[in-house]
């Protein structure tokens, strides 16, 4: 069936060292990809997305990579810094549903020590 | 920078009754979602609305289930009897164009049913 994974429920990173939150996707139509930031009793927010048509992004402080191959994506984050605490999600879309329905991963907590 | 607005920020209901949650999505967007979050688990879509009609709409989003945007800035989510699964967060987004463009989300509304 359709649907993003996550594969590690919960990250903790030193302040300042760079972070890695991977997911993985299983809809080979899926052409758009986005990561979200969900903070405590808040909405998800956009940080970053990418095009099946390119395999990296940067953004500020922000990579998210994109491997079809595998149907891997990857958001990393440099510098790691307590404001950067929160759940990820990545989320897919696609043709398919004409971008409508964004279906998200179960989410990774990223826990930064200070 | 624009934002969806939700409001109320927590609705508790007892079960069988009616509920309105409301949305102003930003105000040069064009297509309209809700999405739910059960505690601890992921968003999930539930409906998307365009041009005054449902685009699409998950197996979630029953016959108890219906949207309106009665104007030009409101978009509501009604329920109408709830049961006590409806318990849950409820995001409302928006998005400007068609295609590879990312969802904006609001903060949400948590509803609880007694």
């Amino acid at each position: 069936g359709e649907s993003v994974g996550l594969h590690l429920p919960t990250l903790s990173v030193q302040e300042g060292d760079n972070s890695i939150i991977n997911c993985a996707y299983s809809n080979s139509a899926s052409d758009y990809f986005i990561w979200y930031k969900q903070e405590s009793g808040k909405g998800p927010q956009f940080i970053i997305d990418i095009r099946s048509n390119m395999d990296k992004r940067q953004g500020q402080r922000v990579t998210v990579l994109l491997n079809k191959t595998v149907k891997h994506l990857s958001l990393q984050i440099a510098a790691t810094q307590p404001g950067d605490s929160a759940v990820y999600f990545c989320a897919e879309s696609g043709l398919e549903t004409s971008y409508d329905k964004v279906i998200f991963g179960p989410g990774t907590s990223l826990s930064v020590i200070p | 920078e624009p934002e969806v607005t939700q409001t109320p920020s927590h609705q508790v209901t007892q079960m069988g009754q009616e509920v309105i949650l409301r949305c102003v999505p930003i105000s040069n967007h064009l297509y309209f979602y809700w999405y739910r979050q059960i505690l601890g688990q992921k968003v999930e879509f539930l409906v998307s609305f365009y041009n005054n009609e449902i685009s699409e709409k998950s197996e979630i989003f029953d016959d108890q289930f219906s949207v309106e945007r009665p104007d030009g800035s409101n978009f509501t989510l009604k329920i109408r009897s709830t049961k006590l699964e409806d318990s849950a967060m409820y995001f409302c987004a928006s998005r400007g164009t068609v295609g590879y463009q990312p969802q904006h989300f609001g903060d949400g509304t948590r509803l609880s049913i007694l």
